[in-house]
């Protein structure tokens, strides 16, 4: 079967660092997602892997090796608005998008 | 200006009854999805449209229908609703058919059967 995992919660302090891991199993691989979702909205995206190594945004960057099957979302310089859920997803050899449930991230001051 | 646009943004209503939630998407884009994400959080997919065709109906009951009069809009419509049908729906849409590119989601619409 399909399976994307990621930590359930997660809590960090403002202006540290965090790493969120993402592992997956799926048929086949044609990219990974991040998406942000805060609580009660709507999830928006965040960045997109399809080869391997590093993707720096600002303040958040991604990593992705597709021979382990692993990614993560790393953000720097915590702000309190960056909490919320962070959704891990994987297209699939279909062209079909296979999501991890989210990782729930909580700052505190 | 919203580029995916979903209503009602809230729906209480009775088990039993019927209803309906509209999704429009003013962005151009090819392919548009219905979402359901329940309270555990995991977002899964129900229906995918492309230029107003079928291409993904994932195992949804059958009192499930989404309907596409033209491209840039997705509605569902929910016959004989049950508990387990509460839960967010999102419509979203990417350009391009499949999943490859970015998804841009509608706010949201709860749903809550009594």
């Amino acid at each position: 079967g399909q399976n994307i995992d990621q930590p359930t919660e997660m809590t960090a302090t403002e202006g540290a660092i965090v790493q969120i891991n993402c592992t997956y199993q799926t048929s086949g691989f044609n990219g990974l997602f991040w998406y942000q979702q805060h609580a009660g909205e709507a999830p928006t995206f965040l960045s997109y892997n399809v080869l391997d190594g590093l993707e720096e945004k600002g303040r958040f960057s991604s990593f992705l090796s597709r021979s382990k099957g692993y990614s993560y979302l790393l953000l720097k310089e915590l702000q309190m608005k960056d909490s919320a859920s962070y959704l891990c997803a994987v297209v699939d050899s279909n062209y079909q998008l296979i999501w991890g449930a989210g990782t729930k991230l909580i700052i505190k001051p | 200006d919203t580029a995916v646009s979903q209503t009602p943004k809230y729906l209480v209503t009775q088990m039993g009854n019927d209803k309906s939630i509209k999704c429009e998407q003013n962005l151009g884009h090819d392919t548009m999805y219905w979402y359901k994400q329940d309270s555990k959080k995991f977002l899964k997919i129900m229906f995918s449209y492309n230029n107003k065709e079928l291409i993904i109906n994932e195992t949804v009951p059958n009192r499930f229908s989404p309907k596409s009069p033209d491209k840039a809009h997705l509605n569902l419509h929910i016959n004989s609703l049950e508990l387990g049908d509460s839960a967010v729906y999102f419509c979203a849409s990417s350009q391009g058919m499949g999943a490859a590119g970015e998804l841009f989601f509608g706010e949201g619409s709860r749903l809550t059967v009594l």
